[in-house]
C-alpha cells in the first residue's frame, strides 16, 4: 500500500527553469494539498484541492500552479524557478477533518 | 501572519520524564486541532487532535489540551521516550475542514 507517492524526490533548477512535481494517491481521499517546509517557518501551505476538480490557493502560492488531474493526482507546476523556491515539498492527502497522510517531500535545489 | 505559533523551537527532556509542548493560534475560527509528528527526510505523520468542543484528549502516552479561551493548546508525552524525538507540528483548521494550517514546530529531544 504505497499512499501519497511524489516524484521527483531530488531536483536541482537553475533560475527560470520550469518543472512539475508530480503527487498520487492511491487512498481514495477526496482533499490533497501541497505544502513547502522551510527552516523557522515550518509548513506552509501552497494549494489545496478539496475535491475532484476544484484547487484554491493557500498561504504561499505565487510563483506555482497546479492541476488536480484526477482524485489519485495533483500536481505542482512552477513555471519560472526562483532561488525563493529552494525548499522541501510535500503533497498530502485527507478524507477526513484535516487528518493528513503526507509522501516523503521533494527537495528542490533552485541556483 | 502566523495564525499557528509555536515559540519554543526546541526542547530537551530526559528520557522518562513529561515533554510539554505548547502551541498558540490566533484565529478564533478554528475549531479543530491536531498534532503531527515529523522525523528526519520523512513527510510529518498524524499524531493526535481535538475538537474544540472538548479540552482533553487522550491517546496511550499522548495527551492534548486545549483552552479555547486562551488560544492555547498543548501536547503532553508521559513518559517520553528516545523514539520520541522528532519535530513536532502543531496544525488547526476549520469550517469545511479543507484548509489546515501549521505551526512553525518545536524539535523535541529525548535524552536516554
Amino acid at each position: 500500500n504505497a499512499g501519497v507517492t511524489q516524484t521527483p524526490k531530488f531536483q536541482v533548477l537553475k533560475t527560470g527553469q520550469s518543472m512539475t512535481l508530480q503527487c498520487a494517491q492511491d487512498m481514495n481521499h477526496n482533499s490533497m494539498y501541497w505544502y513547502r517546509q522551510d527552516p523557522g517557518m515550518g509548513l506552509r501551505l501552497i494549494y489545496y484541492s478539496a475535491s475532484e476538480g476544484t484547487t484554491d490557493k493557500g498561504e504561499v502560492p505565487n510563483g506555482y500552479n497546479v492541476s488536480r488531474l484526477n482524485k489519485r493526482e495533483f500536481s505542482l507546476r512552477l513555471e519560472s524557478a526562483a532561488p525563493s523556491q529552494t525548499s522541501v515539498y510535500f503533497c498530502a492527502s485527507s478524507v477526513y477533518r484535516g487528518s493528513l497522510f503526507f509522501g516523503e517531500g521533494s527537495r528542490l535545489t533552485v541556483l | 501572519d502566523q495564525q499557528v505559533k509555536q515559540n519554543s523551537p526546541s526542547l530537551s527532556v530526559q528520557e522518562g520524564r513529561i515533554s510539554i509542548l505548547n502551541c498558540d493560534y490566533t484565529n478564533s475560527m478554528f475549531d479543530y486541532f491536531l498534532w503531527y509528528k515529523k522525523y528526519p527526510a520523512e513527510g510529518p505523520t498524524f499524531l493526535i487532535s481535538i475538537s474544540s468542543i472538548k479540552d482533553k484528549n487522550e491517546d496511550g502516552r499522548f495527551t492534548v489540551f486545549l483552552n479555547k479561551s486562551a488560544k492555547h493548546l498543548s501536547l503532553h508525552i508521559v513518559p517520553s521516550q528516545p523514539g520520541d524525538s522528532a519535530v513536532y507540528f502543531c496544525a488547526a483548521t476549520s469550517g469545511g475542514y479543507q484548509k489546515v494550517t501549521f505551526g512553525t514546530g518545536t524539535k523535541l529531544q529525548v535524552i536516554p
